[in-house]
């Protein structure tokens, strides 16, 4: 178990809704990162946050979007939804940037 | 562009035999060198990590990798192989001081007995 708590385990939804998913770093972890992995891009980062702010943007589409709480948890908002984006979505977090990121089991979203 | 390639797709060994599962990298700075293994249904766990100092560096599992600046490369390696390491296996760079992890295809690891 890293400490990484991100809910829902799984979430089917329809073309054109939105959806959030939640993500609760292990205690004392400042930073949250998202990643997608789907079979046909792999692994990518989507989006950092540090202590409540954006620190790093990657390959994250505009439908999406993200923030980190005061308590630190963090929430993955993805609208519009489209078939392309089923993936497993998975949060880190690390005590601060530049240390080894520890990563949940994921959110498995189906969009049908 | 920063990259990571990992040129097996697919790895079989017989239990008890040694591993290498190869990465290669391209990021022009020093790189953070991370190994992080999935099983299925699971999550990423982190095998091991190079930041800086020695090369050789051990992880957990029985896992050890080396960072060959001149090959650009961080291959994994395990003596000896157990039924229970059968998972699918990441190589990743962190970009900016770590913040950023590009991601290898990854290769899955077959143990046979």
């Amino acid at each position: 178990d890293s400490g990484v708590t991100q809910t829902p385990k799984h979430l089917i939804t329809a073309t054109g809704q939105r959806v959030t998913l939640r993500c609760s770093p292990r205690s004392g972890d400042l930073s949250v990162y998202w990643y997608q992995q789907s079979l046909d891009q792999g692994l990518q980062f989507l989006i950092q946050y540090y202590n409540g702010e954006e620190r790093a943007k990657g390959n994250i589409l505009e439908r999406f979007s993200a923030q980190q709480f005061p308590d630190l948890h963090s929430e993955l908002n993805l609208s519009s939804l489209e078939l392309g984006d089923s993936a497993l979505y998975f949060c880190a977090s690390s005590v601060e940037t530049g240390t080894e990121a520890f990563f949940g089991q994921g959110t498995r979203l189906t969009v049908v | 562009a920063q990259s990571v390639t990992q040129p097996d797709i697919h790895i079989t060994v017989s239990e008890g035999a040694s591993l290498e599962l190869r990465c290669n990298y391209s990021y022009g700075a020093t790189p953070y060198l991370f190994w992080y293994v999935q099983s299925p249904g699971q999550g990423l766990q982190l095998l091991l990590k190079y930041f800086s100092g020695d090369t050789l560096v051990q992880g957990i599992k029985g896992f050890e990798a080396e960072f060959k600046r001149s090959q650009s490369s961080f291959n994994l390696r395990k003596p000896s192989v157990h039924w229970s390491d059968a998972a699918e296996y990441f190589c990743a760079v962190g970009l900016e001081y770590g913040n950023k992890l590009v991601f290898g295809a990854g290769t899955i690891l077959r143990v046979k007995s």
